[in-house]
């Protein structure tokens, strides 16, 4: 079974600045690679997919990179809005199909 | 629009049985894998398991392998998640969440409202 390491557990950011979320898989995922974002109270929504296409509707601020086992979603200036848990997840053929990592809380 | 709506939250005793459901509509049902996630009172994101309504192939997380059961109704574009025997550790929510192309493995675009479980004596 792929497990997804994010880090850190906790980001503390200031609003305008960048953050950088990383991510890693215990063996290779290739490209297929998602990030969600969740607010409290409510369903996940996907940002990006396929290590770096922003999902409809993502507002370009977001970005995805890597390749392999390490890959990072950065937010080039945070807004009010941006701050929430993220989770990474690979998605793959059998046996490993699906796998989260435990999340990181980006925080003000 | 494309939507999975999912059915209320429920309150149970350890012991006893549930099912919860997903309706999809807007799409072909039958095409698109359905995929299960729980999420414990303040912790992360667990893929539970998933099945393809097309033709009822169901792969299951080895964690929970065992401890639930996946099904589907084509007739109806319905989706379920069922336990024989809860347990308070299954207390948790409960999403349901569709791939963004038929008939792939893919990240989810579209997720259920989530069902809250609620298991206590």
């Amino acid at each position: 079974e792929i497990v997804m390491t994010q880090s850190p557990a906790t980001l503390s950011v200031s609003p305008g600045e960048r953050a950088t979320l990383s991510c890693r898989a215990s063996q290779s995922v290739f490209s297929n690679l998602a990030w969600y974002q969740q607010k409290p109270g409510q369903a996940p929504r996907l940002l990006i997919y396929a290590t770096s296409t922003r999902a409809a509707g993502v507002p370009a601020r977001f970005s995805g990179s890597g390749s392999g086992t390490e890959f990072t979603l950065t937010i080039s200036s945070l807004q009010s809005e941006d701050f929430a848990l993220y989770y990474c997840q690979q998605y793959n053929n059998w046996p490993s199909m699906y796998t989260f990592g435990q999340g990181t809380k980006l925080e003000i | 629009d494309v939507q999975l709506v999912q059915s209320g939250a429920e309150v149970k005793k350890p012991g006893e049985s549930l099912k919860i459901s997903c309706k999809g509509s807007g799409y072909t049902f039958t095409t698109y894998w359905i995929g299960w996630v729980r999420q414990m009172p303040g912790k992360g994101l667990e893929w539970m398991g998933i099945i393809y309504p097309g033709d009822s192939d169901t792969r299951y997380s080895p964690s929970f392998q065992g401890q639930v059961t996946i099904s589907a109704d084509r007739s109806i574009s319905t989706a379920y998640l069922q336990w024989s025997s809860l347990k308070a550790s299954d207390t948790a929510i409960y999403y349901c969440a569709r791939p963004q192309y038929s008939g792939y493995i893919d990240a989810y675009d579209i997720w259920g409202q989530g069902t809250m479980v609620t298991v206590s004596s």
